[in-house]
């Protein structure tokens, strides 16, 4: 039982945007959203997490709905160096020491 | 001055052999966990713990043993390798208790194979 949907793969051209959504219907109230990512042959990377708000930080922006049912994070200006796998995550805050599970991910290639 | 540093890179062993991998944080965390990644990508938890206490251990056969012997070092020995053990294994660290502010530190991987 999946708790976040996100697209398998994405292209975005370098400079431009990127956009990637992801979809956590089922999302309760204390639960946060959480934003990884792996580039290829290293270990998953922390972007970003966010309750209810908009966040923003040097990496990236993440925007989550009014109804908190979904989310896209944001790379404004996407770089070569950006494409790898992003990891959407839904975990309550305080949750011990049972770590993240990680789903599939979007793979973001950024075309130059 | 790597946060999360794990040994060796690279393993290629046979089967049925006893290896062991090194992880050392020099974040001054209380947590650390084993995460391993197969050929399908899939990245799973295999244990954590805390302050040198194991927590968490997921589903892994007991032939795989963590050793944590200060919490900023846990090891992770396997005994009687197999062909299904190759995969890619992670160490990461995070604070203890883990707040709002879910941030783990990864190594950078260590690549077994078994053949």
């Amino acid at each position: 039982d999946a708790k976040t949907t996100q697209p398998p793969s994405m292209d975005c051209a370098e400079g431009r945007a990127a956009n990637l959504p992801c979809n956590h219907s089922t999302i309760s109230g204390n639960e946060y959203v959480y934003w990884y990512r792996q580039i290829h042959s290293q270990g998953p990377q922390y972007i970003i997490h966010g309750l209810k708000n908009n966040e923003t930080n040097e990496m990236a922006s993440l925007i989550i709905t009014e109804d908190r049912k979904s989310s896209t994070l944001i790379l404004p200006h996407a770089t070569l160096r950006d494409t790898a796998v992003y990891y959407c995550i839904v975990r309550p805050s305080g949750g011990g020491a049972d770590g993240l599970t990680f789903g599939k991910g979007t793979h973001l290639i950024i075309q130059p | 001055d790597t946060a999360v540093s794990q040994t060796p890179k690279y393993l290629v062993t046979q089967m049925g052999n006893d290896k062991s991998i090194k992880c050392e944080q020099n974040l001054g965390h209380d947590t650390m966990y084993w995460y391993k990644q197969d050929s399908k990508k899939f990245l799973k938890i295999m244990f954590s713990y805390n302050n040198k206490e194991l927590i968490i251990n997921e589903t892994v056969p007991n032939r795989f043993s963590p050793k944590s012997p200060d919490k900023a070092h846990l090891n992770l020995h396997i005994n009687s390798l197999e062909l299904g053990d190759s995969a890619v294994y992670f160490c990461a660290s995070s604070r203890w208790p883990q707040a709002t502010n879910e941030k783990l530190f990864f190594g950078s991987g260590t690549q077994l194979s078994v053949l």
